[in-house]
């Protein structure tokens, strides 16, 4: 089946460094990603829409100089949470929709824990 | 904008017995999709079952079915045969056919099972 890989799993940081996360489509091709945030016993928030090779389109309240999405190849996005602070940390998680195919579902990553200390 | 919302934030079944999960959406939209997902402790998002709004027939998956009720935007989950294994937050979500899909979520339900 489809698989996404997310990558770090957890990372632990200091307070005002970046921090990049990774979400690959393995065995298909993703022109369209998506990256939520989940707080603790909260549900999926998305964050931004990733389009290869364009810019991200951002939903409303998300700071999109803070968070940096880059979609350079169909099968990598990153986010990089620049200047992280403790408010930051929360759980991350990307999906992948496999291109040119509608009626196939997205596919999640593991997801990110992000703490920052 | 589309909204989800499921008002059960917890829900407790015997093993073994039956129990339904709801969900209503609003959507001024006609096309779109509807889905159930299942977050283990683990937090993986696992796809437990999806509905196409333009099918009237409802969606099953082995244990799992859904009573889809387009005219009063409710989607709710039946698991029969309620195992141990079932134990999770449930989440409903919504997303257009086309365009982007991007999915709406619901504030999820926390199922627990009891042996």
């Amino acid at each position: 089946g489809a698989v996404v890989s997310q990558h770090p799993s957890w990372v632990i940081c200091k307070s005002g460094t970046s921090v990049k996360i990774e979400c690959r489509s393995l065995d298909f091709q993703a022109t369209t990603m998506f990256w939520y945030r989940q707080f603790p016993k909260q549900s999926l928030m998305l964050m931004a829409t990733s389009n290869e090779g364009s810019k991200a389109t951002y939903e409303q309240g998300v700071e999109k100089d803070k968070f940096l999405i880059n979609h350079a190849s169909l099968t990598l996005s990153t986010l990089t949470v620049t200047s992280a602070h403790p408010e930051d940390s929360s759980f991350y998680i990307c999906s992948a929709r496999p291109a040119g195919r509608l009626n196939q579902p997205q596919h999640f990553g593991d997801g990110t824990r992000l703490s920052i200390l | 904008a589309q909204t989800v919302t499921q008002s059960q934030p917890e829900m407790s079944v015997q093993e073994a017995e039956t129990v339904t999960l709801s969900c209503t959406y609003d959507t001024s939209e006609s096309d779109y999709y509807l889905f159930w997902y299942k977050q283990p402790p683990s937090r993986q998002m696992i796809l437990v079952i999806r509905q196409e709004a333009y099918k009237q027939q409802n969606a099953t998956e082995n244990r799992f079915s859904v009573n889809f009720q387009k005219a009063a935007k409710s989607f709710s989950l039946k698991i029969s045969d309620s195992q141990l294994g079932d134990a999770a937050m449930y989440f409903c979500a919504y997303g257009l056919i086309q365009g982007a899909q991007k999915l709406v979520f619901g504030q999820g339900t926390r199922l627990t099972i009891n042996p």
